[in-house]
């Protein structure tokens, strides 16, 4: 079965960098875009890229441009997410999803079919 | 960039029918996707496409569209299907493309 397991809680100081992992089993990663999403506390869903796991392409929310660095290794089927230059409203729960739609595809449709549990990210001084 | 619109929140009663409206430019071009999240879970992929079911979903999740407007409608509600629902399309703009999530509904089974 597929699951994506993320690593764990991360406490950060204003201005660090949190780097978040997300290792997929139960199919073959590099078969299948991956996108990260984050939800603030008591807020909704934000999507923030995406990344091509057999290619290394990536493409990111305009928000998060310069900030955000999305990386995979095939070697050990881990997608990882980088947020440097925190602040306190990057507080949020960060989630990696799989999209349904094939690596080969030119772009991903977009449907997130598979979720990680989530990894919170707090940044307080 | 695009922005979907739902409403914050809607009721209904067991057993009865609800639909959960999405609004936006981009989806005159794209469809929605439609994910159910209850509090301290992760999101959970319950239509996609024009009117697709992942595995395990209930068949009283359907989705359709017309216009700039995709909904969602529970058939049927049970007790279990009160949670957040979240709309989600590819932006209209950019390439490659960028994905946008609606603002988000609180259904509220009684």
């Amino acid at each position: 079965q597929v699951q994506l397991v993320q690593s764990g809680a991360e406490v950060k100081k204003p201005g660090a960098s949190v780097k978040v992992s997300c290792k997929a089993s139960g199919y073959t990663f590099t078969g299948y875009y991956m996108h990260w999403v984050r939800q603030a506390p008591g807020q909704g869903l934000e999507w923030m890229g995406w990344i091509n796991p057999n290619s290394g392409g990536t493409n990111y929310a305009q928000k998060f441009q310069g900030r955000v660095t999305m990386t995979r290794d095939t070697s050990i089927s881990t997608a990882y997410m980088e947020l440097s230059r925190l602040r306190s409203d990057d507080t949020a729960v960060y989630y990696c999803a799989r999209d349904r739609g094939y690596s080969s595809s030119w772009y991903p449709p977009g449907y997130f079919d598979y979720w990680g549990q989530g990894t919170l990210v707090t940044v307080s001084s | 960039s695009s922005e979907l619109t739902q409403d914050p929140a809607v009721s209904v009663a067991l057993g009865q029918t609800v639909r959960i409206t999405c609004q936006g430019d981009s989806l005159r071009s794209y469809y929605a996707s439609w994910y159910q999240q209850k509090p301290g879970q992760a999101p959970v992929l319950v239509i996609y496409g024009k009117n697709n079911r992942p595995s395990g979903i209930p068949d009283r999740f359907s989705g359709s569209s017309s216009g700039n407007t995709a909904s969602l409608t529970i058939t049927g509600a049970q007790a279990e299907d009160e949670a957040d629902y979240y709309c989600n399309s590819r932006d209209s703009s950019g390439n490659p493309p960028n994905y946008v999530f609606g603002t988000g509904t609180k259904v509220t089974v009684l």
